[in-house]
């Protein structure tokens, strides 16, 4: 149980353009994700909590107008890096908790952004 | 002071040996602790969840001292399939129940 699926798994495109990314929890229902963002040899940095039906709770330094979440529904999350720049070619890894705050997160497999 | 800190090793052994690795907190109210390990270029995977008494899921086995505010992770009878980058997380720093911070990590290689 407990799985999050994560679409795409990598993406290549021309700076300028805007990518979504999805995050499903396909076996529960997460009323909360996390978008994080991880470059090379470096950790897990959280950019945003995901709330169902409300807006994102993002990250200082973390702009908002450029990285819009949605959260639709309980079992799905959506994040768009528009505008996107050489700067923002990272490795972007959701997380999804099912039930009470002392339980684990459960990790997509995470989206791998290359901008040209 | 970072609020969890790792040795970032790399701690190379031979397979077969036992290894340690050990965290230290700075928010002495955090709740929750994991260990989660990550393969080159993939998400992380939860490796196990530490309970204030230690806990052990067979070759694994984690220790909290809340009063040190530090806990490990034990592997014994290294297998190649171990080598990993071992992260330690804890729920806050401000003890929101939902977050989570990573420590940056500990690469374990573990050579025949």
């Amino acid at each position: 149980g407990a799985v999050v699926s994560q679409h795409p798994s990598w993406v290549i495109c021309k700076s300028g353009t805007s990518v979504k990314i999805e995050c499903r929890s396909l076996d529960f229902q997460a009323t909360t994700m996390f978008w994080y963002r991880q470059f090379p040899k470096q950790s897990l940095m959280l950019m945003a909590t995901s709330n169902e039906g409300s807006k994102a709770t993002y990250e200082q330094g973390v702009e908002k107008d450029k990285f819009l979440i949605n959260h639709a529904s309980l079992t799905l999350s959506t994040l768009t890096v528009t505008s996107a720049h050489p700067e923002d070619s990272s490795f972007y890894i959701c997380s999804a908790k099912q039930g009470a705050s002392n339980q684990p997160q459960h990790f997509g497999d995470g989206t791998r952004l290359s901008i040209l | 002071r970072k609020e969890v800190e790792q040795d970032p090793g790399p701690f190379n052994v031979p397979e077969g040996a036992t290894v340690a690795f050990n965290c230290t907190y700075s928010n002495s109210a955090s709740q929750s602790f994991f260990w989660y390990r990550q393969d080159c270029r993939k998400e992380p995977k939860l490796l196990m969840s530490v309970y204030s008494s230690g806990n052990e899921d067979g070759r694994f086995t984690a220790q909290l001292n809340r009063a040190s505010q530090y806990i490990s992770l034990l592997i014994r009878d290294s297998k190649l399939s171990d080598s990993a980058t071992y992260l330690c997380v804890v729920n806050g720093p401000n003890n929101a129940g939902n977050m989570l911070t990573f420590g940056g990590g500990t690469r374990l290689m573990v050579k025949p």
